[in-house]
């Protein structure tokens, strides 16, 4: 059983260009987090998410974030117009009742 | 709202000795507790998780760490370290044990010295 899966590892990008991360979760697991590591920082939660549904995004910046867990296909997590505040790794987590499984993570350069 | 802290944001040990690593949470309702250890440039691995069943926590590794609802803490140990121990340790809790988001402390950097 394949676990959480992230892709790109690494992503570097230009101030103003856009950023997709991905996250596979594991078989079975409807439900998706996403948290972000700032460098020196513990994981912060940006935003939990079930099958089409945003279920908790209290954690997410208002603006230049979103997120989607489509039907199909994997959880994205788009960040538009990146800033050098936007370097970070992004990890996701997916859960099927409880426990939290986590990605190895997106980190993303912004340069 | 939960919160965490974690003493120490680095901690030197020697091979064989004891390692304590430190945490308090605060919660308004009663709390679930996790460690999470994260090795270099990998994602988070569950250590051991306290769900209002034993205040004494068994988790992998032979790390063990025990509720003290009086202190607010969920301190980690483990009898002897491991040089292949060296790693990031997180502290987090949740509100319950179902789907909620973790609240994360900051952690702590274990270094094991030979």
């Amino acid at each position: 059983n394949a676990g959480v899966m992230q892709n790109p590892r690494h992503l570097v990008r230009r101030r103003g260009q856009e950023a997709r991360l991905r996250c596979s979760p594991m078989k079975g697991h409807s439900h998706v987090y996403w948290y972000r590591q700032l460098p020196e920082e513990g994981l912060k939660f940006m935003v939990y998410l079930q099958k089409e549904n945003i279920i908790d995004e209290s954690g997410m910046p208002k603006e230049r974030f979103s997120a989607e867990f489509p039907k199909e296909g994997p959880s994205i997590l788009r960040i538009q117009q990146v800033v050098r505040g936007d370097s970070a790794a992004y990890f996701c987590a997916s859960s099927r009742q409880s426990e939290q499984y986590f990605g190895p993570g997106t980190r993303l350069t912004v340069t | 709202a939960q919160s965490v802290t974690q003493l120490g944001s680095h901690v030197s040990v020697s091979e064989g000795a004891l390692v304590l690593l430190r945490c308090n949470y605060s919660s308004s309702v009663p709390p679930y507790l996790f460690w999470y250890v994260q090795y270099p440039n990998q994602g988070l691995q569950l250590l051991l998780k306290y769900t209002s069943a034993a205040t004494l926590v068994k988790g992998i590794n032979g790390f063990e760490a025990e509720f003290k609802k009086s202190e607010t803490s969920f301190h980690l140990t483990k009898p002897s370290a491991h040089m292949s121990d060296a790693a990031e340790y997180f502290c987090a809790v949740s509100d319950s044990a179902g789907n909620t988001p973790l609240v994360f402390g900051k952690g702590t950097r274990l270094s094991v010295i030979a």
